[in-house]
This record gives structure tokens, C-alpha cells and sequence, in this order.
């Protein structure tokens, strides 16, 4: 069954400094997304991308977050300087149609110290 | 606005009893509604999901759901737990087929005793 890729499973950074999570949704998809969790809280959406472009984003995602696909395969979501309050699992998901539901990856864990 | 509400962050069933998670939902709009299963070190599998045809839905791993209007509820059963259900189980929402953002739940620990 297709996946969604993400790597690395988990990062560990220090506060300040950059971080790029990659993902490779699934092939047909047209749909990507970034969504989060930290630790014992809901799953939080974070934004959503289709036709080169971000179509919906949340508060949560300020000037300190950027998406991008760069090439055919690859959806990636950069932190541009690292805060304790990101450390969170952080998952894509990809989708055929706005109608379905969404295929999930296994999540990267982002850990700031 | 969506929003979802999830009754009891931890539920515990013996193997072979009736599961039953709860979700309640608020939408301004005819939802669509999705439950999601998480395993340990694992993302978010869909299980089943609801978009305005069928109201009682079924889904992976003997799942279903049914979809109440009137009750605002798509609470997820299955006749007979198994040990391998034990997960952490999401109920999400969305504002039907537009290309809208999921609104989770915080999710029900599901335990299975042997």
C-alpha cells in the first residue's frame, strides 16, 4: 500500500537553529499537509499546500515556518530558528482529492534543547 | 467553526467485549467526519470515514461508525475487542469537501485486558 516517507524519524536540535523535516507524500497525490503534536495535546494543523502554493495555514504557523516543494517528490517544512515550544511530533499527509481522507507518515519527533 | 470532542481520555475493555469510543462534533457546516488509529511509534492510519453517503460506516479491522445528525455523534464500536486494538484512537473533523483543515479530538487511549 502507498506511504507517506518521512525522515528523519527524530531530530534533535539546538534552540535557534534552523531545521528542515522532509516528507514524500504519496505519487498521485495533488493535496500535502504539515500538521503537529506536542507531547499530550491535540493534533494541530498547520498548513496546507496544493498547485505550488500554501492554501490554508493556521495562527500556529508564523513567520519562523516555511513549506516548500522542491522538486516532484519532496514536501518539506523548514523552523527557521528553533524554539523549546516546537519541540512536537510533526506529521505530513498527502491526499488525492479534497474530499478524501488524508494519508498520514509516521511522523518526525522534533526535539529542541 | 469544527470542533470534536473525545468522552474519556483512557478506555479499558477486556478481550472480546464490545468497544465503544465516543465523538461528538460541532460544525457550521455538513462535516465530514474521519477516525484515525495511532500504534505506538507510528502515524495516524485511517480507519473509517464519513462524507455524507452511507450514514453507518465501516472500516478497517472490523470498525464502524455511525453518523447521528441529530445527536451530533460518530462514536466508533466493534462487537469484539481484540488485544491488538490496543492504540490511541483520533476523531477528526472537517468542513465537507472543500479543502479545509482537520479538526482533531485529544484522542482515547484504548486498553485491552486479556
Amino acid at each position: 500500500e502507498p506511504e507517506v516517507t518521512q525522515t528523519p524519524s527524530h531530530q534533535v536540535t539546538q534552540m535557534g537553529q534552523e531545521v528542515i523535516l522532509r516528507c514524500v507524500p504519496i505519487s498521485n497525490h495533488l493535496y500535502f499537509y504539515w500538521y503537529r503534536q506536542i507531547l499530550g495535546q491535540k493534533v494541530e494543523f498547520l498548513v496546507s499546500f496544493y498547485n505550488n502554493e500554501i492554501s490554508e495555514k493556521s495562527e500556529i504557523f508564523d513567520d519562523q515556518f516555511s513549506v516548500e516543494r522542491p522538486d516532484g517528490s519532496n514536501f518539506t517544512l523548514k523552523i527557521r530558528s528553533t524554539k523549546l515550544e516546537d519541540s512536537a511530533m510533526y506529521f505530513c499527509a498527502s491526499s488525492e482529492a479534497a474530499a478524501h481522507g488524508y494519508t498520514f507518515g509516521s511522523g518526525t519527533r522534533l526535539t529542541v534543547v | 467553526a469544527q470542533s470534536v470532542t473525545q468522552l474519556g481520555s483512557h478506555v479499558s475493555v477486556s478481550e472480546g467485549a464490545l468497544v465503544l469510543l465516543r465523538c461528538n462534533y460541532s460544525s457550521s457546516v455538513p462535516p465530514y467526519l474521519f477516525w484515525y488509529v495511532q500504534y505506538p511509534n507510528q502515524g495516524l492510519q485511517l480507519l473509517l470515514k464519513y462524507t455524507s453517503a452511507a450514514t453507518l460506516v465501516k472500516g478497517i479491522n472490523g470498525f464502524e461508525a455511525e453518523f447521528k445528525k441529530s445527536e451530533t455523534s460518530f462514536h466508533l464500536t466493534k462487537p469484539s475487542a481484540h488485544m491488538s486494538d490496543a492504540a490511541e484512537y483520533f476523531c477528526a473533523v472537517k468542513r465537507g469537501s472543500t479543502l479545509g483543515r482537520l479538526y482533531f479530538g485529544r484522542g482515547t487511549q484504548l486498553t485491552v485486558w486479556p
